[in-house]
């Protein structure tokens, strides 16, 4: 079955570190990558997506993330960051083929606190 | 432009009570999708609709869920029976097209279910 592992449950950072969340999916087809984060109260916001071509994404605020196919890894990267990154940070996955389902297969989340 | 709403925010039922979650998607968009995020774990899949038709319900528990998305008026998810199980966070998410034309799902806010 296809599944989402983020192996980080919990991760403890101060100010101006730098961050890796690692993501690696099990699905051999072609995929489509998303990451969301969830800001304390607040709904999930994408933060980046990948479907096709360079295979380093910029997001918003920052963030970027490598898409490496033979890993089967999307990891998320900020070199540096603030005490406001404080969240809960979720890896997810579609298939990508025309029509049917599209459906996000989500990690478990991490959760990451980022001290002043 | 308002994100997509959910209501109610929090909803307690006791067991053996029905339980009705509403979505009203974004403005402009004809594709729904319904994912369930149980204590310490990701959001799952459940259902996915277009106007009036399910697309994919294969996340959806066999016996006492249902959803429905009609022609006018919000999504619905209905649980029947609720079971202390059922305790979760619903969250509703909608995109203008299917994910395999490159668009995001934007995700409501959720409603908290608990059961006594």
């Amino acid at each position: 079955a296809q599944s989402v592992s983020q192996h980080n449950h919990h991760v403890i950072l101060s100010e101006a570190a730098s961050l890796e969340l690692g993501c690696n999916y099990s699905y051999g087809g072609t995929v489509n990558l998303f990451w969301y984060v969830q800001y304390p109260g607040q709904h999930l916001q994408l933060l980046l997506k990948y479907f096709s071509g360079d295979p380093l994404v910029k997001g918003i605020k920052g963030f970027e993330a490598e898409f490496i196919k033979s890993k089967f890894s999307f990891n998320l990267r900020k070199p540096s960051v603030q005490w406001s990154d404080t969240a809960e940070y979720f890896c997810a996955v579609t298939r990508s083929y025309g029509g049917a389902t599209n459906k996000l297969i989500f990690g478990t989340g991490t959760l990451l606190a980022v001290q002043p | 432009n308002a994100g997509v709403m959910q209501n109610p925010r929090h909803l307690v039922r006791r067991r053996g009570q029905e339980a009705r979650l509403r979505c009203s998607p974004m403005k402009g968009h004809s594709h729904v999708y319904w994912y369930r995020q149980l204590p310490e774990e990701g959001l799952k899949f459940m259902v996915y609709l277009q106007k009036e038709n399910i697309i994919d319900e294969s996340g959806m528990p066999k016996e006492r869920f249902s959803a429905e998305f009609p022609k006018e008026g919000p999504s619905i998810l209905r649980i029947q029976q609720v079971v202390r199980g059922d305790s979760a966070a619903y969250f509703c998410a909608s995109s203008p097209e299917g994910l395999a034309v490159g668009n995001e799902q934007f995700f409501g806010p959720g409603t908290r279910l608990t059961v006594l």
